[in-house]
């Protein structure tokens, strides 16, 4: 079965500089990949989602890479802030075919902690 | 803009009781899902509804069941609690066809079994 993987539990890093997460599958590739963030005691919250035939997104100080070969998709956070500090999961989708809805299935995420 | 709704936010049963989370996805989205966090854990796949239909299931125990009424929200009985059930319970909702299924996530309720 479709397994993901977070290679680091836990990242510190200097304020100002480029964080960067990596996120693993082992089999098939999705049809997209997903990140989110996740704040203690809080739902995850949706930050970006890139399709198969993308190699990159970008949403302001975040990118999101992804390189169907590898089997990889690499999260960068550049300017960093200690704001920045939470959780971050890669999802994928365990899609069933002809379903409406469909399985999200999440990393065991990267706790990120920008130091000041 | 309405978020994803989930009460209570804190429960605490004893074992052997029964719990019965809520759900009200954001107003037109199609799609409910649930999800079970344990403590340092990732969110793992419980269920999803899909226009009020059972869609998907993933490690939902039996002792657990769900559905999605006409109004949309949604509600996770859990029968026979054990203290393996303590953990944040999230709700999720997703409007598909729309070519970004992001999911919306609730705050959670925290179950606590004593």
């Amino acid at each position: 079965s479709q397994k993901i993987e977070q290679n680091s539990e836990a990242l510190n890093i200097q304020e100002g500089k480029t964080a960067t997460l990596t996120c693993n599958y082992t089999n098939y590739s999705p049809a997209y990949l997903q990140w989110y963030r996740q704040d203690p005691g809080r739902g995850p919250v949706f930050l970006l989602l890139i399709r198969e035939n993308e190699k990159e997104k970008r949403k302001e100080r975040l990118k999101v890479t992804f390189d169907t070969t590898l089997k990889q998709s690499l999260f960068h956070i550049t300017a960093s802030q200690p704001a920045d500090s939470a959780t971050y999961l890669c999802a994928l989708d365990m899609r069933r075919s002809g379903a409406g809805s469909y399985q999200l299935t999440f990393g065991k995420g990267t706790k990120l902690s920008v130091i000041p | 803009a309405a978020g994803v709704i989930q009460s209570p936010r804190h429960l605490i049963k004893e074992k052997r009781e029964t719990a019965t989370l809520k759900c009200y996805p954001i107003p037109r989205h199609d799609t409910v899902y649930w999800y079970q966090q344990g403590p340092g854990q990732d969110p793992q796949f419980l269920i999803s509804f899909y226009e009020k239909m059972q869609s998907d299931k993933g490690s939902i125990p039996d002792r657990f069941s769900a559905q999605q009424f006409s109004d949309y929200h949604s509600e996770l009985n859990m029968s026979s609690l054990e203290l393996g059930d303590s953990a944040l319970y999230f709700c999720a909702s997703s409007s598909t066809g729309t070519g970004e299924e992001k999911l919306f996530f609730g705050s959670g309720t925290q179950l606590s079994v004593l």
